[in-house]
């Protein structure tokens, strides 16, 4: 079974730049969660889909980021215009209901 | 805040002994993870326990939960070079969003 995949990898942009970061869960999640690492510092949850209808984004630090998950399966994450604050590592997680949540590799998002 | 919060914040053994993590947390839960990081990767779960039970085991893991002063602790038996990584703990109020801390960083040293 594939696991929780994102893309890319690595960004590396410039302030004011845009980025839009992808997740694709695990088939057959419904739940699907974005993270996001500042360095040296916690992991702090952003916001929770459930299919295509966003349960809580309480996390979003501000209205530069935009989360959306057309048609309930893979979800973007973009980062408009971005800040050297936005630099970390957006991590990506999707699980059944009740379930252990199951964790991407992560985007490490670099912003000069 | 409600994160967990680990400690230590580093730790560095010899390979084949015991390493042990704390997490605490603030309020109530419904469940806590601990999660793996190995370097530039992402998060793997380890183990999950609920607010009802006191200890559980997977292989060279066990996890204890004490929420009566709301910690719970990883142990890893019979360290291996390979356990090198960040372990994290999760906790969670609604069965959704879960709250981490800052992590462990864990050095095995061959």
């Amino acid at each position: 079974e594939a696991g929780v995949t994102q893309f890319p990898s690595h960004s590396v942009i410039e302030k004011g730049q845009t980025v839009t970061l992808r997740c694709d869960p695990i088939s057959g999640h419904d739940n699907l969660y974005w993270y996001r690492r500042v360095m040296g510092k916690e992991i702090k949850f952003l916001l929770h889909f459930v299919k295509e209808s966003k349960q809580d984004e309480s996390g979003m630090p501000n209205n530069r980021f935009l989360a959306e998950r057309t048609g309930g399966t893979y979800s973007t994450l973009k980062v408009q215009p971005a800040e050297l604050e936005d630099s970390g590592v957006y991590f990506c997680a999707s699980s059944q209901r009740g379930s252990e949540q199951f964790f991407g590799p992560g985007t490490r998002l670099t912003v000069l | 805040s409600q994160q967990g919060e680990e400690d230590p914040q580093a730790l560095s053994i010899q390979e084949g002994e015991n390493a042990t993590m704390n997490c605490s947390y603030k309020t109530s839960i419904n469940n806590l993870q601990w999660y793996r990081q190995n370097s530039g990767r992402g998060l793997v779960h380890l183990i999950l326990i609920r607010s009802n039970e006191r200890e559980k085991h997977s292989g060279r893991l066990r996890v204890t939960l004490d929420t009566s002063k709301k910690s719970s602790s990883l142990l890893i038996t019979a360290s291996r070079a390979a356990d090198t990584a960040s372990y994290f703990c999760a906790t969670s109020y609604t069965g959704n969003q879960f709250y981490f801390g800052t992590g462990t960083s864990l050095t095995v040293i061959p």
